[in-house]
């Protein structure tokens, strides 16, 4: 079936450096999406993207926290700075539409310490 | 806001053993509900959905069904095998259309052989 790539499959980094965790999707979806799962606890949506833009972030999606996709290249999340609670996995998920009936796929994750 | 629930964090089966496990939701919304699973090393990915209350959802020897009256949401197979060993997801849809997913904490499948 359709996959969903993810770079790195792990990353670390210390405390106060920018990460950029890259997600490629499958090849004609257009809607995006990054979810943070901590070791341990719920996977958590963090944002959505569309055409440019971010339609829809949750309170995890903090100021540090930017995502892009130029030109049809990688979907990216950019943590800057990091913060030590920013460990955790993040996955990243696309779709072919936005509607509540489209099917996500998601990559493998990327685990992110910050130590 | 939406929220699920999952109350089985760990379920140990033989292969074989028929299979329940469920959770409950909360939406202001009319639920869209999901089953996702998720092997080592892969991330989540859809068993089935189902869009109507006490409709059925069906797919790879699983069953979903959902109960409005009790905001429950079940799935259930009949004879688990060993390759069933995975996490299970109980997921809420946002039906305002922006593709928000809402997990709940997952259920452990273990089935021995």
């Amino acid at each position: 079936g359709p996959k969903v790539l993810q770079i790195p499959s792990h990353q670390i980094i210390d405390m106060g450096q920018m990460v950029t965790l890259n997600c490629d999707p499958v090849s004609n979806h257009l809607y995006f999406y990054w979810y943070k799962q901590i070791l341990g606890q719920q996977m958590e949506f963090l944002v959505n993207f569309y055409n440019g833009k971010v339609m829809e972030k949750s309170k995890l999606f903090k100021d540090q926290f930017s995502v892009e996709r130029p030109d049809g290249s990688y979907f990216t999340l950019k943590i800057q700075p990091t913060a030590l609670e920013d460990s955790a996995v993040y996955f990243c998920a696309s779709s072919s539409s936005g509607t509540v009936y489209a099917e996500q796929f998601f990559g493998p994750g990327t685990r992110l310490t910050v130590l | 806001g939406d929220s699920v629930t999952q109350m089985q964090g760990q379920v140990t089966l033989s292969e074989d053993d028929f299979l329940f496990i469920n959770c409950t939701y909360s939406t202001t919304w009319y639920p869209t509900l999901f089953w996702y699973v998720q092997y080592p090393g892969e991330g989540p990915q859809l068993l089935l959905k189902v869009t109507t209350a006490n409709n059925k959802g069906i797919s790879r020897g699983f069953e979903a069904t959902y109960d409005k009256g009790t905001t429950s949401f079940h799935l259930q197979k009949a004879s688990v095998q060993e390759s069933d060993s995975a996490v299970y997801y109980c997921v809420l849809g946002d039906n305002t259309n922006t593709g928000k997913l809402t997990f709940g904490d997952g259920t452990v499948l273990t089935v021995k052989p």
